[in-house]
């Protein structure tokens, strides 16, 4: 099975509040992690990365955490838009899979007005 | 612009008719890959390539081959494709497997 997993596939928040989507990996091995962003009809768009040597990463509104203890990363994009609603996905890489990408299934992110 | 270009968006064809996807980078990116997306299974590589005439199979390869003969482009082959090769196809790019840009997809329906 996939070792990337998510933990809500559909999240719903209001606009102007701050949205968390999470995302559980299996494989201690993995060494990169990517969030991407995919709208209707588009392919996916990188959103923010992340190296297992960090716990944290800061973009513009988003930030990602990586807690490898429970192997767990998440997505926290503040003062949600609705432009921001889409379907995201995390991504690992595992060290020594020739920069194979393992994605999670996916979580529908819906901003409501 | 930086991109991936896929070509076609759309095609339908029918059972047993050789097709080719094409996908070109302007990144001068060493890795490419093909991913097909389908609903409940999420993105799963097909074939990638590390290099110039370097390739070799991801996940679900059957029915499909690939070819690396420059470093901008990287075709997906379906020679005699099948309905479940239906499916929403990705090239994507990337240099030593930081970043992963990828194309805009190509909607395939076989009948």
């Amino acid at each position: 099975g996939e070792s990337v997993g998510l933990h809500l596939p559909t999240l719903s928040v209001q606009e102007g509040d701050n949205s968390i989507i999470n995302c559980a990996y299996s494989n201690s091995a993995s060494d990169y992690f990517i969030w991407y962003k995919q709208e209707s009809g588009k392919g996916p768009q990188f959103i923010i990365d992340i190296r297992s040597n960090m716990d944290k990463r800061q973009g513009q509104r988003v930030t990602v955490l990586l807690n490898k203890t429970v192997k767990h990363l998440s997505l926290q994009i503040a003062a949600t838009q609705p432009g921001d609603s889409a379907v995201y996905f995390c991504a690992e890489n595992i060290v020594g899979s020739n920069y194979k990408l393992t994605f999670g299934k996916g979580t529908l992110l819906t901003v409501n007005p | 612009e930086a991109q991936v270009t896929q070509n076609p968006r759309y095609l339908i064809t029918v059972t047993g008719k050789k097709l080719t996807v094409t996908c070109s980078q302007n990144m001068n990116h060493e890795y490419m890959s093909w991913y097909r997306q389908d609903p409940g299974l999420g993105l799963r590589q097909i074939y990638y390539s590390m290099n110039v005439e370097v390739t070799d199979k991801g996940d679900v390869p059957e029915g499909y081959k690939v070819s690396r003969k420059e470093k901008r482009n990287f075709p997906l082959i379906l020679e005699s494709p099948s309905p479940n090769q239906t499916s929403l196809y990705f090239c994507a790019s990337s240099l030593a497997g930081v970043g992963y840009t990828f194309g805009s997809g190509t909607r395939l329906t076989v009948v």
